[in-house]
């Protein structure tokens, strides 16, 4: 079925540094790769999304990858923010999933300042 | 232009009452999706619809859940006799859906909290 791996759970980093997140998915069908970010009590929020045909998306200091041959997805953060601090959760839809999305079990990101 | 709606935000119910809750896609969109998010956990998805259709339901419990979006009106998502493992916060999203991968769109969400 449908599954998504999503590392680490947490992460910890200084006001400045990179957080990257990775994602491993199971539906070589899959097509869309959107990102989401839920800050405390509110709603999932895209911050970014990347389709099968394209390897790397960036907007500003977003980016993602997709490695389609290993299934593999990453969101890459530069100069984190303390305002970044949320979870971030990966998901896909597309092939066997069409219309729903799949998310990974969530990385709370905390930036220190 | 208005967002997702939802309503109730919160709801709290006891055991073996029921629940209803609303979504408001955003204007233009025809497909509503809901999903539910278990304290600390990542959201599962639940149910998809378009207008007067249920596409794909497979993540919905088979029992007292059971969910709509008529021609006119809401998507309502209604769990009958609900028991404490309910308590959830519960997201509608929607999308336009020309592509079947459409950027989904999330409702602030409803807390159900079932005493």
């Amino acid at each position: 079925g449908e599954n998504v791996e999503q590392h680490p759970s947490t992460l910890s980093v200084q006001e400045g540094d990179s957080a990257v997140i990775k994602c491993t998915y199971s539906d070589s069908a899959s097509n869309y790769f959107p990102w989401y970010k839920q800050e405390l009590g509110k709603r999932p929020q895209l911050i970014i999304d990347i389709r099968s045909n394209v390897g790397e998306k960036k907007d500003q200091r977003i980016a993602v990858t997709l490695n389609k041959t290993a299934k593999h997805f990453s969101l890459h953060i530069t100069e984190t923010q303390p305002e970044d601090s949320a979870v971030y959760f990966c998901t896909y839809a597309g092939g066997t999933s069409y219309g729903k999305l799949t998310f990974g079990q969530g990385t709370i990101l905390t930036v220190h300042p | 232009n208005a967002g997702v709606m939802q309503n109730p935000r919160h709801l709290v119910r006891r055991r073996g009452q029921e629940a209803r809750l609303r979504c408001s896609p955003m204007k233009g969109h025809s497909h509503v999706y809901w999903y539910r998010q278990l304290p600390e956990e990542g959201l599962k998805f639940m149910v998809y619809l378009q207008k007067e259709n249920i596409i794909d339901e497979s993540g919905m419990p088979k029992e007292r859940f059971s969910a709509e979006f008529p021609k006119e009106g809401p998507s309502i998502l209604r769990i009958q006799q609900v028991v404490r493992g309910d308590s959830a916060a519960y997201f509608c999203a929607s999308s336009p859906l020309t592509s079947g991968t459409d950027t989904q769109y999330f409702g602030p969400g409803t807390r159900l909290t079932v005493l």
